[in-house]
């Protein structure tokens, strides 16, 4: 059964700072890899998504990495701001898409 | 805007009574799926569709729980006798054809409070 972990479960740092979240999952087995940002009591919102044959996709501040040979994926937010704040969550693709627990990112001015 | 359209948006029903829930997805969209939510957690998968066929059922969707996709278009889950319990979001996502590179959009959710 496939899990997926997210790490830090929350986050808080200052604007303008560079940070990492960092997503695990235990069956390298996949078809992608999905991260969402949710903002509070609304749905999901596609932020990236990797193939299982790619490495990396870039969107703006975001960059997010896939290793699914050690069944990894980092999501990279450059330059943080207030409006970044929210909930991270990473997803796989088998036949659904098994969800981490999130990363809640406040971002303070 | 993803496309994606849940009704209602929020829900509140007393224990025992009967909900049902409605899912337009994309309208070039041939997969289906619906997820249930619950505070501080992430998704978790209840039933897939493909088309108007309902391809896989988590073992979360007990049998007061139904989905339904008739036309292939739009999709319904109701509870039956719903419990406390069953308080959740429960997120509709569609997605294409190519499942390697198969986005999933999510709609709105639709909020259920169980008194």
């Amino acid at each position: 059964k496939q899990e997926v972990t997210q790490i830090p479960a929350a986050l808080s740092v200052p604007e303008g700072e560079n940070l990492v979240l960092n997503c695990s999952f235990t069956d390298s087995a996949i078809y992608n890899l999905q991260w969402f940002r949710q903002d509070p009591g609304k749905g999901l919102t596609s932020l990236l998504l990797i193939q299982s044959s790619q490495r990396e996709q870039t969107s703006g501040r975001l960059n997010a990495s896939l290793d699914k040979s050690s069944g990894r994926s980092t999501l990279y937010i450059a330059a943080s701001q207030p409006g970044d704040s929210a909930t991270y969550l990473c997803a796989v693709q088998g036949n659904m898409l098994t969800f981490g627990g999130g990363t809640r990112l406040m971002v303070k001015p | 805007d993803t496309g994606v359209s849940q009704d209602p948006r929020h829900k509140i029903t007393k224990r025992g009574q009967n909900v049902t829930f409605r899912c337009d997805p994309i309208s070039e969209h041939n997969r289906l799926y619906w997820y249930r939510q619950t505070l501080g957690q992430g998704p978790e998968f209840l039933t897939y569709f493909q088309n108007e066929a309902q391809l896989e059922k988590s073992r979360l969707l007990s049998d007061r729980f139904s989905a339904e996709r008739p036309k292939g278009s739009f999709s319904t889950l109701e509870i039956q006798r719903t419990e406390q319990g069953d308080s959740a979001m429960y997120l509709c996502a569609s997605s294409g054809r190519d499942r390697a590179s198969n986005e999933q959009f999510f709609g709105p959710g639709t909020r259920l409070t169980v008194l």
